[in-house]
């Protein structure tokens, strides 16, 4: 089956710095990808839908200045969390919508932790 | 806006029980349900979907019926097995079609004891 891949799966780093995180699809080409991100005992919660070759689509109160994403081939986009703060450590799981029932494939997820 | 409600967590059975996950949702218009499962260390895996009321979607042994007129999508299995041990996420889209946005529940992690 299609498969989803994210790196780093884990990252430190401190307040101010940027990470950027990678999600590529492995085996599929994806047009569009989306990124969620989640709390806690919290839901998945949809950040952006990225479009290969345009701009990204944010969801409201996400800020397009502070996650910055970039969908460059039809088999990578990257999320860039810039300045980082304490409140961004979070989950971050991307997502590409794949042929199989119609449905989407979705990376193991990127732990980011901001001292 | 679109939600879905799944039932507090955690949830540890014995291997062979029955197993009822709840599963609640509001939405405008008719969406599509669905059951996810997520293995440790893996991403998501859509385990089972219904796109219309009264559909039932089944895989793996897990069923799960699209009620509409309770507004409820509840997981069921028959009998546990402890390779079933992950967290599960119901939810929606409004639309069919992979492109289109996916609303969550929180999750629930089953722990399944041999």
């Amino acid at each position: 089956g299609a498969v989803v891949s994210q790196h780093p799966s884990w990252v430190i780093c401190k307040s101010g710095t940027s990470v950027k995180i990678e999600c590529r699809s492995l085996d599929f080409q994806a047009t569009t990808m989306f990124w969620y991100r989640q709390f806690p005992k919290q839901s998945l919660m949809l950040m952006a839908t990225s479009n290969e070759g345009s701009k990204a689509t944010y969801e409201q109160g996400v800020e397009k200045d502070k996650f910055l994403i970039n969908h460059a081939s039809l088999t990578l986009s990257t999320l860039t969390v810039t300045s980082a703060h304490p409140e961004d450590s979070s989950f971050y799981i991307c997502s590409a919508p794949g042929t199989y029932q119609e449905t989407q494939y979705f990376g193991p997820g990127t732990r980011l932790l901001v001292l | 806006g679109n939600s879905v409600t799944q039932m507090e967590g955690p949830v540890t059975l014995s291997e062979e029980a029955f197993l009822t996950i709840n599963c609640t949702y509001t939405a405008t218009g008719y969406p599509s349900l669905f059951w996810y499962v997520q293995y440790p260390g893996e991403g998501l895996q859509l385990l089972l979907k219904a796109t219309k009321a009264d559909d039932k979607g089944s895989n793996k042994g897990f069923e799960a019926t699209y009620r509409k007129e309770t507004t409820s999508f509840h997981l069921e299995k028959g009998s546990v097995q402890v390779s079933d041990s992950a967290v599960y996420f119901c939810a929606l889209s409004a639309v069919t079609g992979a492109n289109s946005k996916l609303t969550f529940g929180k999750g629930i992690t089953l722990s399944v004891r041999p």
